[in-house]
């Protein structure tokens, strides 16, 4: 079967570094993604991995090792407008390009 | 540019109504989805079309729920007798192709209630 997995709820404070965790299991794989999710709003596009490894994107990283289903997102010099929903999704191989989404995890930045 | 748009923005119907949602993807995107979403979930899919057929309809919870895109570009998602459980965000999204790396945009959704 196909499922994902990620922690609830996150807190950090404003400047700091936070990690957010995501597991995943698929019998096809073909990519994993991070959205960031304001309440009320759309998701929006973070990153994109593929292939095992550390991809960096100014504030934000994303990791991925395909072996383990493990994923994580880093977010460094956390601002408060970085609170929100962080969703990680994959995509099955196979011709399949819906996303299949975790639960979220909810990040609160404090001053 | 325009981004994925989503009307009505919120529809309050009562049980047993038939509804309809529109999205209209980005200009040029061939491919077309639709999710759900509930309270505290992550996005839960429902149909992808590539072009004017519908190429995974997997999600569709039963055949209360059928979307169409006659025209390659705007698409309906029409839910018939409506029941409270059907009540969500339903969200859009289109991308300019397929394949891994192709990002999915997502419009504003509809928030439906179904009293």
């Amino acid at each position: 079967g196909q499922n994902i997995d990620q922690p609830t709820e996150m807190t950090a404070t404003e400047g700091a570094i936070v990690q957010i965790n995501c597991t995943y299991q698929t019998s096809g794989f073909n990519g994993l993604f991070w959205y960031q999710q304001h309440a009320g709003e759309a998701p929006t596009f973070l990153s994109y991995n593929v292939l095992d490894g550390l991809e960096e994107k100014g504030r934000f990283s994303s990791f991925l090792s395909r072996s383990k289903g493990y994923s994580y997102l880093l977010l460094k010099e956390l601002q408060m407008k970085d609170s929100a929903s962080y969703l990680c999704a994959f995509k099955a191989s196979g011709g399949y390009n819906k996303l299949i989404f975790g639960a979220g995890t909810r990040l609160a930045v404090h001053p | 540019g325009a981004g994925v748009s989503q009307t009505p923005s919120n529809k309050v119907t009562e049980k047993g109504k038939y509804v309809e949602l529109r999205c209209d993807p980005i200009s040029g995107h061939t491919a077309l989805y639709w999710y759900r979403q509930s309270l505290g979930q992550g996005p839960e899919f429902l149909i992808y079309f590539q072009g004017t057929g519908a190429a995974d309809d997997s999600g569709l919870p039963n055949d209360r729920f059928f979307a169409v895109r006659p025209e390659g570009s705007v698409s309906t998602l029409k839910i018939q007798r409506t029941e409270r459980g059907d009540s969500a965000v339903y969200l859009c999204a289109s991308s300019v192709g397929t394949g891994g790396s192709y990002e999915q945009y997502f419009g504003p959704g509809t928030r439906l209630t179904v009293t």
